[in-house]
């Protein structure tokens, strides 16, 4: 079965606190992404990675960072926390690009910044 | 951008057929239509996909129009476990990785 692990459900930080958020898919696949999902405004993008060490700005990628030094593993981090990030963080992967191919979401991590 | 549009919200009924639409009038001709849905507090999960014909899995059917233009998701049987958001989504173009998701419809069957 297809698994896209988040190591953290729910987080509670404080503002100015740096965070981070890990991921991890057992299914080989190459492209690796991290959502943030808000009432009203649907999942956006922050950013993605297309192999190791290699990184795209999504359309929100302000206030984030990301690191993929293993294939397996795609990590959000916020520099210094604020209370605008508070938010549902999503994690997903999918095989490289061929019309077709789906994209796998973990569970989401919950992070409140007070 | 290749973007969708979807209903807020929709009811049905339990046992009846459950019919979400979304319009898609920019997606480029190669490129395919996915539909996921999200149950609360969990990630989105895969529900089908298709590219001009129409698809059928052990969860839905999806209808495409000739002009793939827009497309319908169909739960044949809608049960009380799919009252969820549905989100249909395109990629922006063959060149990149994003997905765009829009708002999605609030599906909610109703016993």
């Amino acid at each position: 079965d297809v698994k896209v692990t988040q190591s953290s459900r729910y987080l509670v930080k404080r503002t100015g606190e740096k965070v981070f958020l890990e991921c991890v898919q057992d299914m080989d696949h190459e492209n690796m992404f991290w959502y943030r999902q808000d009432p009203g405004l649907g999942l956006r993008l922050i950013y993605f990675s297309y192999d190791v060490k290699m990184k795209e700005k999504g359309d929100i990628p302000e206030g984030y960072s990301v690191s993929r030094e293993k294939k397996e593993r795609f990590s959000l981090i916020l520099e210094s926390a604020s209370t605008n990030q508070t938010s549902m963080y999503l994690c997903a992967s999918s095989p490289p690009y061929f019309s077709g191919n789906t994209i796998y979401f973990g569970e989401g991590s919950w992070l409140t910044v007070v | 951008d290749a973007k969708t549009t979807q209903p807020t919200s929709m009811d049905c009924a339990e046992g009846r057929a459950a019919n979400l639409p979304c319009n898609h009038s920019t997606i480029s001709g190669n490129e395919y239509v996915y539909w996921y849905r999200q149950i609360h507090s969990q990630g989105p999960q895969y529900i089908i996909h298709g590219l001009k014909n129409n698809e059928t899995n052990e969860m839905a059917s999806l209808i495409i129009t000739e002009d793939r233009k827009s497309s319908t998701l169909i739960l044949p049987h809608a049960t009380l476990r799919d009252t969820a958001v549905y989100y249909c989504i395109v990629r922006v173009d063959p060149g990149t990785y994003k997905y765009i998701f829009g708002t999605g419809t609030r599906l909610k069957v109703l016993a």
